[in-house]
């Protein structure tokens, strides 16, 4: 199950910069998610996807926009990254074989300064 | 607009079953229970699920009252290991998949 990759793992930048954080599985799901974390809150949807040329947003607002352009990837992107980002990112897909069911990537941990 | 309640912290001695405790009395009649964890800094981890009949697994059973208005996880012999926030989530089987997680219960097993 362990197929959906998440880079990089870590990332500390600086405000203003433009930061992309990459999500990719290989077992052809239509449907992806992203989450975001603060740390020691709760968790968030954020974004998700149903196939190619598919998103939507999720329950939180956020600044952050994504793409799905091929199946294999859903990258979200900060346009200008602000310390309001710092956050934990974790993508997400079904579980195969139980569309109902969501494993998550191993997430982004993002710190803005 | 929480459709769970959760004690937001609870210990267990290792070894002994860990029973964590959710109300969700306004579930409705095409919503499933399930539980996810999530232990520090990972992904949340899906645990178990269940509609209305108890449930066991390698993991975990999950007990279902009647009315279905409340429900209990139970890890058997709780392990180190097992230190995590457990989320109730109650939603449609059917639906596209969106999870909403509320702040869970910080579960500590204790040596």
């Amino acid at each position: 199950e362990a197929d959906i990759y998440q880079t990089p793992r870590y990332l500390v930048i600086g405000t203003g910069k433009k930061i992309t954080l990459e999500c990719s599985q290989t077992m052809g799901h239509d449907k992806m998610y992203w989450y975001q974390q603060d740390p020691g809150m709760e968790l968030h949807l954020i974004h998700y996807s149903y196939g190619v040329n598919s998103t939507e947003k999720g329950d939180l607002s956020s600044e952050s926009t994504v793409s799905r352009i091929r199946t294999e990837h859903f990258p979200l992107t900060l346009e200008s990254a602000r310390p309001s980002h710092t956050s934990q990112y974790l993508c997400a897909r079904p579980l195969a074989g139980k569309a109902y069911e969501q494993y998550f990537g191993p997430g982004t941990r993002l710190t803005v300064t | 607009d929480a459709k769970t309640t959760q004690p937001p912290s609870m210990d267990c001695a290792e070894g002994r079953a860990a029973n964590l405790p959710c109300n969700h009395s306004t579930i409705s009649g095409n919503e499933y229970v399930y539980w996810y964890r999530q232990i520090h800094s990972q992904g949340p981890q899906y645990i178990i699920h269940g509609l209305k009949n108890n449930e066991t697994n390698e993991m975990a059973s999950l007990i279902i009252t009647e009315d279905r208005k409340s429900s209990t996880l139970i890890l058997p012999h709780a392990t180190l290991r097992d230190t995590a926030v457990y989320y109730c989530i109650v939603r449609p089987g059917y639906t596209g998949n969106q999870f909403y997680f509320g702040t869970g219960t910080s579960l500590t097993v204790i040596p």
